[in-house]
């Protein structure tokens, strides 16, 4: 069975700390993809990033970071020198190849950053 | 216009009316799903279509009756209501034919809706 835990509901931080989101995910596949959305209070989720499981390279994109480790099953997300703008639900996702089986999300975590 | 777009974006409605959440995706994905989102709870998965058919429908009352006219579209039709149901409704849309979202999901800015 697959299952993706965010084990963090809600964070509070003050501008300009760096913060890290967890996720924990559970799949018997070998070949698997891991995403993080953000859903600002708008409520459309924006995609931020995509892993499949060959690709352990950790990424940077600006402020924002991930770690992926498969020794681990873990695939964290840490804002550095978080911004207001940063506020928002944070989902973590897996999808597999198996046809049929829809994009399982994690419950969020809800990161509120104040100045 | 681009991407996944959702109307209407808010909806009242009573527990009595009939109405209609429309979703379209101008991405030329294969799959689209609706899901529901309230206060404080996980995103819920209601139905997967792929190719235009129903492939997967996570025990949804009937009160929820989805269509699939063709791969563009998607419509949520909603009667008889209950103030439970009150909720965002999320589209989006996938690459894959199989649903399975491996390049993950585009998703629509929802209608946010509220049952009085």
């Amino acid at each position: 069975a697959q299952k993706v835990t965010q084990a963090q509901t809600e964070i509070s931080v003050v501008e300009k700390e760096d913060v890290t989101l967890d996720c924990v995910y559970e799949t018997r596949d070998t070949t698997y993809y891991l995403f993080w959305y953000k859903q600002p209070p708008s409520g459309e989720l924006v995609f931020l990033i995509r892993r499949n499981s060959f690709d352990e390279q950790n990424e940077i994109s600006g402020r924002y970071s991930w770690n992926f480790q498969k020794s681990t099953s873990s695939f964290n997300f840490t804002i550095t020198a978080s911004q207001v703008v940063d506020s928002a639900v944070y989902f973590c996702a897996l999808s597999t190849d198996q046809a049929g089986t829809a994009l399982i999300f994690g419950k969020g975590t809800t990161l509120s950053v104040s100045s | 216009e681009t991407g996944v777009t959702q109307t209407p974006r808010h909806l009242v409605m009573g527990m009595t009316n009939k109405k209609s959440l429309k979703c379209e995706q101008h991405l030329g994905h294969n799959a689209m799903y609706w899901y529901k989102q309230s206060a404080k709870k996980p995103l819920e998965l209601m139905f997967v279509y792929s190719l235009e058919e129903r492939v997967e429908n996570n025990s949804v009352p009937s009160r929820f009756s989805p269509e699939c006219p063709n791969s563009s579209h998607l419509f949520l039709h909603l009667h008889t209501l209950q103030p439970e149901d009150s909720a965002l409704y999320l589209c989006a849309s996938s690459q894959d034919s199989g649903g399975q979202g491996r390049y993950g999901y585009t998703f629509g800015s929802g209608t946010r809706l509220t049952v009085v």
